[in-house]
Order: C-alpha cells, then sequence, then structure tokens
C-alpha cells in the first residue's frame, strides 16, 4: 500500500510556542489530506480537510487561526500549533489519498505534548 | 449526520476463542467501511476496507461483513491470540469525505 509519514513522531514544547507537524505522501500525490486529533482513550476526531492550492475546511470548534494547515504541494501538508496549551496535548495523525475514489492512507501520528 | 457506534467497548477473551466485534452507523450511504487496529500509543494499522457494493471481506483470520441497508458491520476473529490485543476502530467515508470513527473496542486477549 501508499506510504505516509508524519515527523516528528514525538514532540513535546512548552506553553505558548507553536509547533510544526509534517505529513508527506512518499509514493503517491495526495490531491487531499486530512488531519485528525486523538484524546487519551477517546476516538479520532476529524479536525480540517486540505485540499492542494486551497485553503483549509475546519470542523466545527477547531480554531483555524490556532492550528494553521497548509497544503502547498501534491506530497506534503503541514499543521501548526500556535501558541499550544497544556489542553492541546494529543496525538495528531494524518491521512491523504490521490483522489476521491481512492483510498485514504493514514501516518503514523504525532504525540505532542505541551507543558 | 453520521454517527458510528461500536459494541462492546471492551472485551477480555481466553486465547483461542472465536469473537464478534460489531459497528452501526446511522447514515446507510457511505462509500465504504474501514477497520483498523491500533495498538497503545500507535498509529492505526488497516485491517479490511468493505467498499458499498460488497458484502464481506477476508484477511487470514479476520472476516469483516457489512449490511448496509440495516447500517451495521461484524468484524470476526477466529481463533484469538495474544497478539490480537488492541483495540479496533471502525470508520465509514461518504463519498469524497474524511473518515468517521467509532470510538473502538478493546479487546484484550489472555494467554
Amino acid at each position: 500500500g501508499a506510504v505516509v509519514s508524519q515527523h516528528p513522531s514525538r514532540v513535546i514544547c512548552k506553553s505558548g510556542t507553536s509547533v510544526k507537524i509534517e505529513c508527506r505522501s512518499l509514493d503517491f500525490q495526495a490531491t487531499t489530506m486530512f488531519w485528525y486529533r486523538q484524546f487519551p482513550k477517546q476516538s479520532l476526531m476529524l479536525m480540517a480537510t486540505s485540499n492542494e492550492g486551497s485553503k483549509a475546511t475546519y470542523e466545527q470548534g477547531v480554531e483555524k487561526d490556532k492550528f494553521l494547515i497548509n497544503h502547498a504541494s501534491l506530497t506534503l501538508s503541514t499543521l501548526t500549533v500556535t501558541s499550544a496549551h497544556p489542553e492541546d496535548s494529543s496525538f495528531y495523525i494524518c491521512s491523504a489519498r490521490a483522489g476521491e475514489s481512492y483510498e485514504q492512507y493514514f501516518g503514523p501520528g504525532t504525540r505532542l505534548t505541551v507543558t | 449526520k453520521q454517527e458510528v457506534t461500536q459494541i462492546p467497548a471492551a472485551l477480555s477473551v481466553p486465547e483461542g476463542e472465536n469473537l464478534v466485534l460489531n459497528c452501526s452507523f446511522t447514515d446507510s450511504a457511505i462509500y465504504n467501511l474501514q477497520w483498523f487496529r491500533q495498538d497503545p500509543g500507535k498509529g492505526l494499522t488497516s485491517l479490511l476496507l468493505i467498499q458499498s457494493s460488497q458484502r464481506e471481506q477476508t484477511s487470514g483470520r479476520l472476516n469483516a461483513s457489512l449490511d448496509k441497508s440495516s447500517g451495521r458491520s461484524t468484524l470476526y476473529i477466529a481463533a484469538s491470540q495474544p497478539g490480537d490485543s488492541a483495540t479496533y476502530l471502525c470508520a465509514v467515508e461518504l463519498w469524497g469525505t474524511a473518515l468517521i470513527f467509532g470510538k473502538g473496542t478493546t479487546l484484550s486477549v489472555s494467554s
């Protein structure tokens, strides 16, 4: 199957700082990437949908000015958590697909801890 | 709004037992349904994907069925092993959208 990578796999940052997470499709061009968040013992919740070259579409309750998403190329999307707070500590997972009729492939996730 | 429910939330079985995990969804207009495995602190491993036109998929000891009209899917695990211990997530996709996940079933298989 297709491969999606995320970097970093783990990150610890101080409250008030910003953190950037990268999601890359390694062997296919991803027209769409999705960003999910998973709190402990909870399921994955969609944060935003990102189409290459367009502004991301955010789910209700997700602050677009806090979670900046950039999908500048067909193989890379980034999620920047700005002015992070402890309540932003979570597991962030991206997925990517080549087109609407294609299967979504998930990255391995990034564990963010804000102290 | 599509909602996905998984029952039971947790399950403990002895090694060798056959078991069934259940998933239900409220909107039958799905494009596909997928079962994932998630180990603690790890990402997702895709187990089986069933297209809306299909009724089941099999991979090794795993068999997933889909009844779109009733909004149900089951994941059957045969001859369970301790290595099967993990959280199993069910997710549905509407056409062109992100996946909508259930809360998962946490399985523990004891030796």
